[in-house]
């Protein structure tokens, strides 16, 4: 299996900008989550899938950012408008439900001028 | 105060050293404890699992939980300078759909 697959990898933008990741988590995992990762915050979850149904957005920062999962094989994080605060690496990750192991994508970088 | 503090390091030891990495956390609802390894431009991977209190061995780690102090260490024996990477440890209340995370301690063991 080719694990979690990001794209991009990088993604430079100006504030304003609408900005969108993908991701494809590993096939016949039933969780898909989104994180963030600062140098001052750490990982933090934006939020969470089962089953391509969204169960807890309480980490999503604010209404800019939204997420979708419209089938089994791909979600989108996306943040309209981009402010420079939204500069972090962010990370997908899936697994198997009952099982404790998270698998986590590359990361995509996203630096907002 | 975070939910889970980590020291972020760096810590740099020579190559064959034992290392130990630390992690509070004020939630006494935590049952799940686990260690992520981060290579640099990569995503974690999971390298220890424990449930509650106790030691867990793999090979050269040893992860151990202490609830009664909400204190978790790992332990690296005879170091390499593969084991080089950010260690995060991570924790939740039930099931790990909520990890919460530690900033990360960056380790650079040296020829």
């Amino acid at each position: 299996d080719a694990g979690v697959i990001q794209s991009p990898r990088h993604e430079v933008t100006e504030m304003g900008q609408e900005v969108t990741l993908r991701c494809k988590p590993i096939s016949g995992h039933d969780y898909l989550f989104w994180y963030r990762q600062t140098m001052m915050r750490g990982l933090e979850l934006l939020i969470y899938f089962n089953n391509n149904v969204p169960i807890d957005d309480s980490g999503m920062p604010e209404d800019r950012f939204s997420a979708k999962m419209p089938n089994a094989s791909f979600s989108t994080l996306k943040i309209q408008p981009s402010e420079p605060r939204d500069s972090a690496v962010y990370f997908c990750a899936s697994r198997v439900a009952g099982a404790g192991e998270l698998f986590f994508g590359e990361g995509s970088r996203l630096t907002v001028l | 105060q975070k939910e889970v503090e980590q020291d972020p390091g760096p810590l740099s030891v020579p190559e064959g050293a034992i290392v130990s990495l630390n992690c509070t956390y004020s939630n006494s609802a935590f049952q799940y404890f686990m260690w992520y390894r981060q290579y640099s431009r990569k995503g974690p991977e999971l390298l220890m699992y424990t449930y509650s209190s106790g030691n867990k061995e793999d090979g050269r780690f040893t992860a151990q939980v202490d609830k009664s102090s909400k204190y978790i260490s790992l332990f690296i024996r005879d170091s390499q300078p593969s084991d080089s990477a950010t260690y995060l440890c991570a924790m939740s209340a039930g099931g790990g759909n909520k990890l919460t995370f530690g900033t990360g301690t960056q380790l650079k063991v040296e020829l």
